[in-house]
């Protein structure tokens, strides 16, 4: 069986754009979380999305959104980027809900802001 | 003070030995779990934890839910047991679940 596929594996983007990183989950996975790592700040939840609703949401700002399709696929998307979310952002799917299942982590889209 | 935190922050230790990392937290969990994640970024659920103790080959974890705490013991350590080690809980609340993670734990085994 697959693993959690990310894509893509590095990018680098400039202040003020968007980006859109995108998570492939274990085939039979319904829920897909996000998170973000920086080595100041560690490792942070972002969303959690179930079969297409977003179910949970951390304290990050509204220009971090998501959405899961009907595949259980997920993309993130970060909209005027700031050198502030220069991270590694990782995407994890479970078969069942967040808060009682084990995680499966991707491999993590690097994002460097310039 | 932070929901989740580990000890020690960093370790080294020679091949061979009995390692123990700990995590304690203050917030009410419906679980936890032990992460690895070595150079690269790649993390590894190693366990999930409600109650007790689980055992993965030289790895076992053990939780106390009523003094809020875990340990990862790794016996017979070896070099590729080098990575950071992070403990994570799973909070379950009416309207929504969270997770919070510890600092982790840099773990370097010496041949």
């Amino acid at each position: 069986k697959a693993g959690v596929t990310q894509t893509p594996r590095y990018l680098i983007k400039t202040r003020g754009q968007q980006v859109t990183l995108s998570c492939s989950p274990i085939s039979g996975h319904r829920s897909v979380s996000w998170y973000q790592q920086t080595p100041g700040q560690g490792l942070q939840f972002l969303f959690e999305y179930f079969s297409e609703t977003q179910r949970n949401k951390g304290n990050f700002p509204g220009r971090f959104s998501g959405r899961q399709f009907s595949n259980s696929r997920s993309e993130m998307n970060v909209s005027t980027l700031e050198l502030g979310d220069s991270a590694l952002y990782l995407c994890a799917s479970s078969l069942g809900a967040l808060a009682k299942n084990i995680q499966y982590f991707g491999a993590g889209t690097r994002l460097s802001v310039l | 003070k932070n929901e989740v935190e580990q000890s020690p922050q960093n370790l080294t230790a020679q091949e061979g030995e009995f390692i123990t990392i700990n995590c304690s937290y203050s917030v009410g969990i419906s679980a936890l779990h032990w992460l690895q994640q070595h150079p690269g970024g790649g993390i590894v659920s190693l366990f999930m934890l409600s109650s007790g103790k689980k055992k993965h080959g030289r790895l076992i974890a053990t939780i106390n839910i009523q003094e809020k705490h875990s340990s990862l013991h790794i016996t017979a350590s070896h070099p590729r047991d080098s990575a950071v080690y992070i403990c994570a809980v799973t909070v379950m609340k009416t309207s929504y679940d969270k997770v919070i993670f510890g600092p982790g734990t840099s773990l370097s085994v010496i041949p």
